[in-house]
């Protein structure tokens, strides 16, 4: 069974340009959470999914952040513009539902803002 | 709010060379913890859930324990494969499935 994969695992770009992460989940797994993880940290929730809805984005900083995730499969997160303080890595997560506790991890993409 | 505390944030072991780390949280209703190992450049993985004080669970070198206010993740004779960052993560009842973290462990075990 194939876990979740990222796209693109590394990204470069110049402040004030936007940027995109893309993220297919397990299959089956209603459940899609996004997550930012600065280095030495540990992973910190942005939004998570039920479904096609975004249930819990109390974290992601609306201003220059958005997430979509169309059809309840794949999403998106976007963030425009880019600050040099968004460079960190984004990792993808799903789980099954809202009653599962155990998420799988995708690699993440890395992303530097010079 | 719930918090999540690490320790030691390195560890530097010789090869069967058996320790401890340590999770410390406050949590208002805790649904489970969670260890996570991390390697480099990659995803979290998961390696186990306690929901209960008392419990214990045990994979190959590893051994989690949960009492009411810590967790405890025993490496027992630890070999370089074991070498990475250990995540404890809590899931409190009223955040749906949030999962706070700590901050991690860095293990590293030399031959």
């Amino acid at each position: 069974e194939a876990g979740v994969v990222q796209s693109p695992r590394y990204k470069i770009i110049e402040k004030k340009q936007p940027v995109a992460f893309w993220c297919n989940p397990i299959s089956g797994h209603n459940t899609l959470y996004w997550y930012l993880q600065n280095l030495g940290q540990g992973p910190e929730l942005l939004i998570r999914y039920e479904n096609e809805e975004a249930v819990d984005d109390s974290q992601l900083p609306k201003d220059r952040f958005s997430a979509e995730r169309l059809k309840g499969v794949d999403s998106t997160l976007k963030i425009q513009p880019a600050e040099l303080g968004d460079s960190a890595v984004y990792l993808c997560a799903s789980s099954l539902g809202r009653i599962w506790n155990e998420q799988f991890f995708g690699p993440g993409t890395r992303l530097t803002v010079l | 709010e719930d918090q999540v505390t690490q320790s030691p944030e390195a560890l530097r072991l010789q090869e069967g060379e058996s320790s401890s780390l340590n999770c410390s949280y406050t949590v208002s209703g805790l649904r489970g913890l969670f260890w996570y190992r991390q390697d480099p450049g990659k995803g979290p993985e998961f390696l186990f859930t306690l929901y209960s004080a008392g419990e214990e669970k045990e994979k190959e070198r590893l051994k989690a324990t949960l009492t009411k206010k810590e967790s405890f993740l025993h490496i027992t004779a630890p070999k370089p494969e074991d070498s990475a960052t250990y995540l404890c993560a809590v899931q409190a009842e009223a955040a749906g499935n949030k999962l706070t973290f700590g901050g991690g462990t860095r293990v590293l075990v030399k031959p």
